[in-house]
């Protein structure tokens, strides 16, 4: 079956570095995304990896290694407003999106 | 649990015919149903919310007779694209939050779909 695997809760200091790891076993790979989403709003398009390595967006970096079959969301200088849930998802070989359940990451002052 | 699908995974339609795509919770009942539409690589952009038994409620720029949204149970939403044009052509993903409850999924989660990408002639 396919499967995506992150932690369902994380919780972080303002200020520090978070880092949300996604591991992924799908039936082939079209790029894997990563979602941010507030509660009860629309998940916001963070980054989309299709090659091995780091992308780096200001605060946030999103990093694919295919062989591994793992990802990892990486978060810098948290801010209270970066409290939300982050959502991994894979396009598989027939551009199905694979969604993982989503990480609540919490922010404390 | 939680299991959000959608059928059909893809469809190509000729341009000015009706389609239609089912949402289903699999393993729970979904009080609330969610329409989003992704262009290649980018955001979702939320069309539309719907409660069981009630009328949808539409995002702002979506026409409502355009995308028909039918919420008849708690388990099935359906979105039908209605005289479809080339560019409806796009990657249509429903999600599903549900009733809270011990063993059910939890009230303020959205459970995703694996999306229905829609191909206008």
């Amino acid at each position: 079956g396919q499967n995506i695997d992150q932690p369902t809760e994380m919780t972080a200091t303002e200020g520090a570095i978070v880092q949300i790891n996604c591991t992924y076993q799908t039936s082939g790979f079209n790029g894997l995304f990563w979602y941010q989403q507030h509660a009860g709003e629309a998940p916001t398009f963070l980054s989309y990896n299709v090659l091995d390595g780091l992308e780096e967006k200001g605060r946030f970096s999103s990093f694919l290694s295919r062989s591994k079959g793992y990802s990892y969301l990486l978060l810098k200088e948290l801010q209270m407003k970066d409290s939300a849930s982050y959502l991994c998802a894979v396009w598989d070989s027939n551009y199905q999106l694979i969604w993982g359940a989503g990480t609540k990451l919490i922010i404390k002052p | 649990g939680a299991v959000v699908s959608q059928h059909p995974s893809w469809v190509i339609c000729k341009s000015g015919t009706s389609v239609k795509i089912e949402c289903r919770s699999l393993d729970f009942q979904a009080t609330t149903m969610f329409w989003y539409r992704q262009f290649p690589k980018q955001s979702l952009m939320l069309m539309a919310t719907s409660n069981e038994g009630s009328k949808a409620t539409y995002e702002q720029g979506v026409e409502k007779d355009k995308f028909l949204i039918n919420h008849a149970s708690l388990t099935l939403s359906t979105l039908t694209v209605t005289s479809a044009h080339p560019e409806d052509s796009s990657f249509y993903i429903c999600s599903a939050s549900g009733l809270a409850g011990e063993n059910g999924p939890s009230a303020d989660t959205q459970y995703f779909g694996p999306g229905t990408r829609l191909t206008v002639l």
